[in-house]
């Protein structure tokens, strides 16, 4: 079992610029999800997956942010166009199914100056 | 809005003492409370969970004494350890929501020799 998968672990870009980050989750998993942590507000949950479609994106913080889950093996946030205060580490994590712990992956620190 | 709120912000226990961090919550539609822990440069990871139809759960060193009439739930480390160190995150998830987790904003605990 190799765990959630994600890449790149570091992202340093400018302003304006478009950030790709990309999930694999653990085979098998059903749910996945994006998570963002920042000192001043802890761990913020983006948006979340169930078999391919996103469910709850009540978390993306604005329209600069996009998620997508082509296949259950794949996903990808998208920030464009980023800015300094998006610098933060962006977490993916799966769960097999309801009620299930979540795995995470062990992140991507994204800095955009 | 802090859903979980969490206490305290870090905290300094002596090897062999007990860690304590405490957390509460507002809404009583939660009803699933796990412990992570994050290793620095890694995702967190499942320490132990709680459901609110029992008042405490131990696994090893690892206890979860649960206060449902006070909206209150404790994590108490026994017998801490070096490897201790790391960073617990409180978190709830309400029922019909998947594993959709809201966090505490976190407790850096150090253990020291």
């Amino acid at each position: 079992d190799a765990g959630v998968i994600q890449s790149p672990r570091h992202e340093v870009t400018e302003m304006g610029q478009e950030v790709t980050l990309r999930c694999k989750p653990i085979s098998g998993h059903d749910y996945l999800f994006w998570y963002r942590q920042t000192m001043m507000r802890g761990l913020e949950l983006l948006i979340y997956f169930n078999n391919n479609v996103p469910i709850d994106d009540s978390g993306m913080p604005e329209d600069r942010f996009s998620a997508k889950m082509p296949n259950a093996s794949f996903s990808t946030l998208k920030i464009q166009p980023s800015e300094p205060r998006d610098s933060a580490v962006y977490f993916c994590a799966s769960s097999p199914r309801t009620g299930q712990a979540l795995h995470f992956g062990n992140g991507t620190r994204l800095t955009v100056t | 809005q802090q859903q979980v709120k969490q206490s305290p912000q870090s905290l300094i226990v002596q090897k062999g003492g007990i860690s304590i961090i405490n957390c509460a919550y507002e809404n009583t539609a939660f009803d699933y409370f796990p412990w992570y822990q994050q290793f620095p440069g890694k995702g967190p990871a499942l320490l132990i969970a709680i459901r609110p139809d029992v008042s405490e759960k131990k696994e090893g060193r690892f206890t979860i004494s649960f206060n449902k009439s006070a909206k209150q739930f404790s994590l108490h480390i026994m017998d801490s350890q070096p490897g201790d160190s790391a960073t617990y995150f409180c978190a709830a998830r309400k029922s019909g929501t998947a594993s959709k987790l809201t966090f505490g904003t976190g407790t850096r605990l150090q253990v020291t020799l």
